[in-house]
């Protein structure tokens, strides 16, 4: 059974950093894009990230380009986001999903239980 | 960046009615679309992917349909288990990857 398990959520105050992991078992990781979504309180969906299955091509929304960074460890079927210079808006649940197929982008095929950030003084 | 517009945003029907929730791209997207159902205090879970084809193990009453701009969700018999949020989502090209905001349904 794929299943992934985010974990790093948290309180952290503005400016702060947090780092979310996921990990992933039940499928090939190295096969698969991955991506983070987020979903603020009581808010619609939003794409945050995307990584290849090699680790080598990333996306990000613009909303956190310059402050998030995306990795992966395959060795470790395991997903990263680090997140600094966290503001208030950046609060949400944040989910890991695996894509449908491999190489690229085509549809959020498994997701996370999701982790909660909480950016508040 | 593309950006979708769901209608209506919240609708309520009763047991065996039929629905449609409607999706509108900004620019031509093909059939880069796809659907996802979220209840309330879980995660989204896809329903219907490449505009049309839908996923293993959603229940053959959903079914999806368009190409190019508009976009359609179809529930043929809604049952309560279906009350939910329901999101449409483009993968066209290039990310961002971006969602419709969303159509409650309550039943």
């Amino acid at each position: 059974e794929v299943q992934l398990l985010e974990s790093g959520g948290g309180l952290v105050q503005p400016g702060g950093s947090l780092r979310l992991s996921c990990e992933a078992s039940g499928f090939i990781f190295s096969s698969y894009a991955m991506n983070w979504v987020r979903q603020a309180p009581g808010k619609g969906l939003e794409w945050v990230s995307g990584l290849s299955g090699s680790g080598v091509a990333t996306s990000y929304a613009d909303s956190v380009k310059g402050r998030f960074t995306v990795s992966r460890d395959n060795s470790k079927n395991t997903l990263f986001l680090q997140m600094n210079s966290l503001r208030a808006e950046d609060t949400a649940i944040y989910y890991c999903v695996k894509d449908r197929v491999g190489a690229t982008h085509t549809a959020f095929h498994i997701w996370g239980q999701g982790t909660k950030v909480t950016v508040s003084s | 960046d593309i950006r979708l517009t769901q209608s209506p945003s919240s609708l309520s029907a009763s047991v065996g009615q039929r629905i449609t929730i409607t999706c509108r791209a900004s620019q031509p997207i093909s059939s880069y679309f796809n659907w996802y159902q979220q209840k309330s205090g879980k995660a989204p879970k896809l329903l219907i992917y490449d505009a049309s084809t839908l996923q293993s193990g959603v229940p053959s009453r959903f079914s999806g349909a368009g190409s190019g701009t508009d976009f359609t969700l179809t529930i043929s018999s809604l049952q309560p288990e279906d009350a939910a949020t329901y999101y449409c989502e483009q993968s066209h090209n290039n990310p961002p990857w971006t969602f419709g905001q969303g159509t409650k349904v309550e039943i």
